[in-house]
């Protein structure tokens, strides 16, 4: 299958702070990208989808000067976590479709861990 | 409004039994179907799909069912084994807007017992 990285795998900020989080698609290019966050025990909840040369689709409620997304190649998505508070520590998972398959099927990077101290 | 349902938060199976993970939805324009597995602090792995247009695909020891009529689909792994434990996700992918999304469901967490 396609490999996403994504880096940091972890990372702790303080507040006030603000994080990058790097999505990248290894052997494939990926025209969107999709952002996610992850709450303890709950579903995956879809922030953001981010497309390559054009302005991210923020889903309702995902505050868009908050958790800015650039996606600035084929194979790059970036999430900005700005002025981090604690309320935003959470797991931040990104995917992206390959079509070079059915195209239906996203895969997902590993991660990252956020924590705002 | 939770369009994709998974109502078992939790089940434990036998080595070797069969496990059978169901999956509700409410939005009829759904045209794609998967079932994903998750370790905590790992992001999702994909199993299996299956298209709207058809009810069954098969893969190893991965099955999904899908009921169009009753707004359900299943994945049943047969035999269960104690790899298989881990946080399965179903998902549809929602082309209503226009553009395409994924919508998870909340995720039922599978026990295999060796």
């Amino acid at each position: 299958g396609a490999v996403v990285s994504q880096h940091p795998s972890w990372v702790i900020c303080k507040s006030g702070t603000s994080v990058k989080i790097e999505c990248r698609s290894l052997d494939f290019q990926a025209t969107t990208m999709f952002w996610y966050r992850q709450f303890p025990k709950q579903s995956l909840m879809l922030m953001a989808t981010s497309n390559e040369g054009s302005k991210a689709t923020y889903e309702q409620g995902v505050e868009k000067d908050k958790f800015l997304i650039n996606h600035a190649s084929l194979t790059l998505s970036t999430l900005t976590v700005t002025s981090a508070h604690p309320e935003d520590s959470s797991f931040y998972i990104c995917s992206a479709n390959d079509f070079r398959g059915t195209g239906y099927e996203q895969y997902f990077g590993p991660g990252t861990r956020l924590t705002v101290t | 409004d939770q369009q994709v349902k998974q109502n078992s938060p939790s089940l434990s199976v036998q080595e070797g039994r069969i496990s059978i993970l169901n999956c509700d939805y409410t939005n009829s324009m759904f045209d794609y179907f998967l079932w994903y597995k998750k370790y905590p602090a790992e992001g999702p792995t994909f199993l299996i799909s299956i298209s709207s247009i058809k009810d069954k695909n098969e893969d190893g020891r991965f099955t999904v069912f899908l009921n169009k009529s009753a707004k359900h689909l299943s994945l049943h792994i047969v035999p269960s084994q104690p790899g298989d434990s881990a946080v399965y996700f179903c998902a549809a992918r929602d082309i209503t807007s226009g553009t395409y999304k994924y919508i998870f469901g909340t995720g039922t967490r599978l026990k295999v017992l060796a």
